[in-house]
């Protein structure tokens, strides 16, 4: 079957610290991966993206490279800001015709000054 | 453009009332989700329309959750009657896909509708 695991959260950062947020999967087929944001009391928002093997997805600072050898979808960035804090999703969608999304549990991210 | 429209934004109500929550989608697109997201559960797919027929509803939680998509700019998610166990926020999501084929699109959410069932 498809599904994303997320690192458990809540995370608690610094300002200007070192983020990694990860995400594994398992699916069928050759899913395309993301990662969603969700700042409060708003919907998702799509963050990045990678659709092949060795795609890196990038915007706003946060990056994340599809790594079809560990099944992993990894978020990073190198100096988080207090605007950063939010809940992040992992999820992929299976490309087999299907346009449904999986998405992992989330984790909660905040960044004190 | 507006973006996906939800209402209510909050809604109130006591056990064994009728819920109805809807979704305007982003004018274009063919596809429609609505998602559930609970601390517990986290974010469940419920059901998705794709050129307004529903594709899949495996994710409805039984027999008292209804939706409707009757025209491309409208769905309704309807819980009749309701339970204290529905209690989350309900998000409508609307993409664009071409042909029924799954393509590199992103799916854009509203901003949920969150209900209180007492």
């Amino acid at each position: 079957g498809n599904s994303v695991t997320q690192m458990e959260g809540p995370v608690t950062l610094s300002e200007e610290a070192f983020l990694t947020i990860n995400c594994t999967y398992t699916a069928t087929g050759y899913p395309s991966l993301f990662w969603y944001v969700q700042y409060p009391g708003e919907g998702l928002q799509l963050l990045l993206k990678a659709t092949k093997a060795d795609d890196k997805g990038s915007n706003k600072g946060f990056e994340a490279t599809y790594r079809k050898e560990t099944t992993s979808f990894h978020l990073e960035k190198g100096s988080v800001q207090v605007s950063d804090s939010a809940v992040y999703f992992c999820a992929l969608r299976t490309g087999t015709g299907a346009n449904n999304l999986f998405f992992g549990t989330g984790t909660r991210l905040t960044v004190i000054p | 453009d507006a973006g996906v429209i939800q209402s209510p934004r909050h809604e109130v109500t006591e056990m064994g009332q009728e819920v109805t929550l809807r979704c305007k989608p982003i004018s274009g697109h063919n596809s429609l989700f609505w998602y559930r997201q609970t601390m517990m559960r986290g974010l469940e797919l419920l059901i998705y329309f794709n050129n307004n027929v529903p594709i899949d509803d495996s994710g409805m939680p039984e027999d008292r959750f209804s939706a409707k998509m009757p025209n491309a700019s409208f769905s309704t998610l309807k819980i009749q009657p309701s339970e204290p166990r529905d209690s989350a926020v309900y998000f409508c999501a609307s993409s664009f896909a071409w042909g029924g084929v799954a393509g590199d699109y992103e799916q854009f959410f509203g901003p949920g509708t969150r209900l209180t069932v007492l």
